[in-house]
């Protein structure tokens, strides 16, 4: 298996514009997380969907973020308007989470956005 | 989920084994301790976990005291590529919040 894909690797975009980040899970994994990293709140959790259902989005910041995850192999996250201070590596990670040995995490390698 | 705490910055001499340490003294009965690693830029990797046993993987050992309101990361033999910040979380089976502190750097020296 490829692992967790995330697309674009850098975006770089102007204050004000719509930002789209994309993930692709490891194929039969249950669940998807988004994370948000900074250097100064560290490595935050967005949101996580189980079988492509939203299950607790009270990480995500405020109402111009938004995440689906139309089917079990795609999942994008929002940003509308984008905000220099949205700044931030967002990574995407899944987890088969069927009992504790399949609950760990797999991150992808991260999207870097740049919101100027 | 309960608090963990480690040390901020960690050295370690090429070779020579790296024993990171993590507080978790408000862990619960049904919590595994898991711990994470981020090098530089990349993603978080998984490493190990475990509940009170002691456990050991290709990559690392866990070490849980009796009490279990501490452990300690071992890796055996480090290297220049396990220069790295490795996040120590505490997190009940069944729950899937993981939340990551501020971990430790540990930097590996030649």
């Amino acid at each position: 298996d490829a692992g967790v894909i995330q697309s674009p690797r850098h975006e770089v975009t102007e204050m004000g514009q719509e930002v789209t980040l994309r993930c692709k899970p490891i194929s039969g994994h249950d669940y998807l997380f988004w994370y948000r990293q900074t250097m100064m709140r560290g490595l935050e959790l967005l949101i996580y969907f189980n079988n492509n259902v939203p299950i607790d989005d009270s990480g995500m910041p405020e109402d111009r973020f938004s995440a689906k995850m139309p089917n079990a192999s795609f999942s994008t996250l929002k940003i509308q308007p984008s905000e220099p201070r949205d700044s931030a590596v967002y990574f995407c990670a899944s987890s088969w989470g069927r009992g504790v040995d399949n609950e760990k995490l797999f991150f992808g390698s991260g999207t870097q956005l740049s919101v100027l | 989920d309960a608090k963990t705490t480690q040390p901020p910055s960690m050295d370690c001499a090429e070779g020579r084994a790296a024993n990171l340490p993590c507080n978790h003294s408000t862990i619960s009965g049904n919590e595994y301790v898991y711990w994470y690693r981020q090098i530089h830029s990349q993603g978080p990797q998984y490493i190990i976990h475990g509940l009170k046993n002691n456990e050991t993987n290709e990559m690392a050992s866990l070490i849980i005291t009796e009490d279990r309101k501490s452990s300690t990361l071992i890796l055996p033999h480090a290297t220049l590529r396990d220069t790295a910040v490795y996040y120590c979380i505490v997190k009940a089976s069944g729950t899937y919040k993981y939340i990551f502190g501020t971990g430790t750097r540990l930097k590996v020296l030649a």
